[in-house]
């Protein structure tokens, strides 16, 4: 149990455009998601914190506008990159926790390339 | 905020040996400490996790210890095999429904 997935996988993109990426939780509720980025051969920085219902918080030099979350079920979060730019390319990967559990599945990572 | 320290950034051994990697952490008040190894454009999968009432846990070749008045915790690799070769990451948190503050991560390459 306990499986995270996302969508997409990877996706290339134009800049200036939004691009979407969605998180599920599929066999479990998530309470709280987490939203990382990662360049390459760097660790995971977190962006934001996300529970269900209410608005996301997010870290500091993360801005929110460009990096919209929503987690409008238990079981869904979504990242929207908007207005992206090259700068924006990196593997993005969600957590999600699981009841009171201390510990975070994690999904299996979005590449993001902006052209 | 939190602040963990990994070291080393990158670990070769020659398969058989042991591998250790450290980490540091500032906050005092973190109870929860995980492992993760990722490999190369994947997600980072739960090795070992070690709580702060306890000094240290074992899971066949991995164990984990832990020193809550020095503030580090250290993960140790017996007989290591080629398949053991990725990137660890150390994380630490408040526990329950708080972030995960990462380490910079070591790349553990084990030669055959």
């Amino acid at each position: 149990g306990a499986v995270v997935s996302q969508h997409p996988s990877w996706v290339i993109c134009k800049s200036g455009t939004s691009v979407k990426i969605e998180c599920r939780s599929l066999d479990f509720q998530a309470t709280t998601m987490f939203w990382y980025r990662q360049f390459p051969k760097q660790s995971l920085m977190l962006m934001a914190t996300s529970n269900e219902g209410s608005k996301a918080t997010y870290e500091q030099g993360v801005e929110k506008d460009k990096f919209l979350i929503n987690h409008a079920s238990l079981t869904l979060s979504t990242l929207t990159v908007t207005s992206a730019h090259p700068e924006d390319s990196s593997f993005y990967i969600c957590s999600a926790r699981r009841g009171s559990d201390n510990e975070q599945f994690f999904g299996p990572g979005t590449r993001l390339t902006v052209l | 905020g939190e602040n963990v320290e990994q070291h080393p950034s990158t670990l070769s051994v020659q398969e058989g040996d042991s591998a250790v990697i450290k980490c540091t952490y500032s906050d005092s008040a973190s109870n929860y400490f995980p492992w993760y190894k990722q490999e190369l454009g994947k997600r980072p999968q739960l090795i070992i996790d070690i709580r702060s009432n306890v000094g240290e846990k074992k899971d066949q070749r991995i164990a984990v210890t832990l020193n809550k008045t020095a503030k580090h915790f250290s993960l140790h690799i017996t007989e290591t095999q080629p398949e053991d070769s990725a990137v660890y990451f150390c994380a630490a948190s408040m526990g329950a429904g708080n972030m995960l503050t990462f380490g910079g991560g070591t790349r553990l390459m084990v030669k055959p």
